[in-house]
């Protein structure tokens, strides 16, 4: 079964200073791997994606991840985290499976970002 | 270009109502998906509809929950006899090929702004 886990619920950073928000997961077979990002009262939108090449994405508004497939990780990362960052951030994966499942993404609970100026 | 829009984007019902969700996908894209996100527990699929056909609802309570995608018009989410653990934010996504065969954009699921359902 996929599953996707992020082990925080929330993550505190100061405002500048670099960013981490960690996910981990699991899928038979090759995954296809997202982040996703919601602000209040607003839908999910997408920021990046992993699917096959290079193992750092890079994303919408400066963000990127970086896929390890030995720790079946896809953590997402910023530099220089902003106020307007501040949101819930959404980690997703679908397996790489054209012969049954229609491929529906499996989100994880979502980690709520916190910068402060 | 119009994204994908939910009415009502506030719901508030009594125990036992009936309550309806509409989902307008984006432009072209004729395949919608609906999630249910409860707090704490992020966000969980129910249905994948193509026009006209339920392609995947093994994310939908056996009771009491529907979901319809006619030729014409919005897909519809609908919850009969609602209970308080009804309550959620429902969300629709809809992209232009089925996941499975979109190669290019594969996961990138466009979502409307939610419909908030709150259970009296």
């Amino acid at each position: 079964a996929q599953s996707v886990a992020q082990p925080e619920d929330q993550v505190n950073v100061a405002e500048g200073n670099p960013l981490t928000v960690k996910c981990t997961y699991s899928v038979s077979g090759n995954p296809y791997l997202f982040w996703y990002v919601q602000y209040p009262n607003r839908g999910l939108q997408f920021l990046l994606k992993y699917i096959t090449g290079d193992n750092l994405v890079k994303g919408s508004y400066g963000f990127e991840a970086e896929f390890n497939k030995s720790q079946t990780s896809f953590h997402l990362k910023k530099p220089s985290a902003l106020v307007s960052d501040s949101a819930l951030y959404f980690c997703a994966v679908r397996a790489l499976d054209y012969g049954g499942s229609q491929g529906n993404l499996i989100f994880g609970k979502g980690t709520k970002l916190s910068v402060k100026p | 270009n119009a994204g994908v829009m939910q009415n009502p984007r506030h719901l508030v019902r009594r125990r036992g109502q009936e309550a309806r969700l509409r989902c307008s996908p984006m432009k072209g894209h004729s395949h919608v998906y609906w999630y249910r996100q409860l707090p704490e527990e992020g966000l969980k699929f129910m249905v994948y509809l193509q026009k006209e056909n339920i392609i995947d609802e093994s994310g939908m309570p056996k009771e009491r929950f529907s979901a319809e995608f006619p030729k014409e018009g919005p897909s519809i989410l609908r919850i009969q006899q609602v209970v308080r653990g009804d309550s959620a934010a429902y969300f629709c996504a809809s992209s232009p090929l089925p996941l499975v065969r979109d190669r290019k954009n594969t996961g990138k699921l466009f979502f409307g702004e939610g419909s908030r359902l709150t259970v009296l």
